[in-house]
């Protein structure tokens, strides 16, 4: 049982590239999420999908973009990468939208270094 | 807006010792859930414990229990018989009544000492 999968696990950009980070789960969820971990400031929900064919904001929204591809994927695209978007990127997943007492699935995180 | 605030960086607990970790919370929604995360130095992000702002007892698992004081918005980690394995980093976080987002405090860094 896989759970939920980024990829890549390791990436270092240079400054003005673009990259998309993937993040796919196999638990049948709705809700997926993209956050970003930062020392001191816990995790940042950077954008989420409710469910499939619909995104929103979060509260660390730019220099961002995502796209529900399917109910299995969630991406999140950087267009121009900053040295201020270094940081540990991590997908999680929700059984149902509607619910408050379900928890979240973490992917493994991936690391990200802008230069 | 919701908002959660851990004030403790750091805590330092010896082994077999019970530890509380503090967490507060601020929302306007009558109905929302309270979660723990457990972060060892591996990276992955662990669900401990859950609590619902309806349910009448604090809710435990294991080891870990919640101080859940729904008055005063709190919502503590209580580990009993710290083991070095529960050296990590601890979050709590609360979600909506929508269930759509999922806010984290900064965290607290435990160190258990043998």
């Amino acid at each position: 049982n896989a759970g939920v999968t980024q990829t890549p696990k390791f990436q270092v950009l240079k400054t003005g590239q673009s990259m998309t980070l993937q993040c796919a789960q196999d638990m049948n969820h709705n809700s997926m999420y993209w956050y970003r971990q930062d020392p001191g400031m816990g995790l940042r929900l950077i954008y989420y999908s409710a469910s499939e064919g619909t995104t929103d904001k979060g509260e660390v929204p730019n220099g961002y973009n995502v796209s529900r591809l399917n109910k299995r994927e969630f991406s999140l695209r950087l267009e121009s990468a900053a040295p201020s978007q270094t940081s540990v990127y991590f997908c999680a997943s929700r059984t149902f939208t509607g619910a408050v007492n379900t928890e979240a699935f973490f992917g493994q995180g991936t690391r990200l270094t802008v230069v | 807006a919701q908002k959660i605030t851990q004030t403790q960086p750091g805590m330092f607990v010896q082994e077999k010792e019970a530890v509380t970790l503090d967490c507060t919370y601020d929302t306007s929604d009558p109905s929302y859930g309270l979660f723990w995360y457990k972060q060892p130095s591996s990276g992955e992000m662990i669900f401990l414990i859950y609590q619902g702002s309806y349910d009448q007892q604090n809710a435990t698992e294991g080891r870990y229990s919640l101080n859940f004081q729904k008055a005063r918005k709190s919502a503590n980690l209580v580990i009993s018989a710290s083991q070095l394995g529960d050296s990590a980093m601890y979050f709590c976080a609360i979600i909506n009544t929508g269930g759509f987002k999922t806010i984290f405090g900064a965290g607290t860094r435990l160190f258990v000492k043998a």
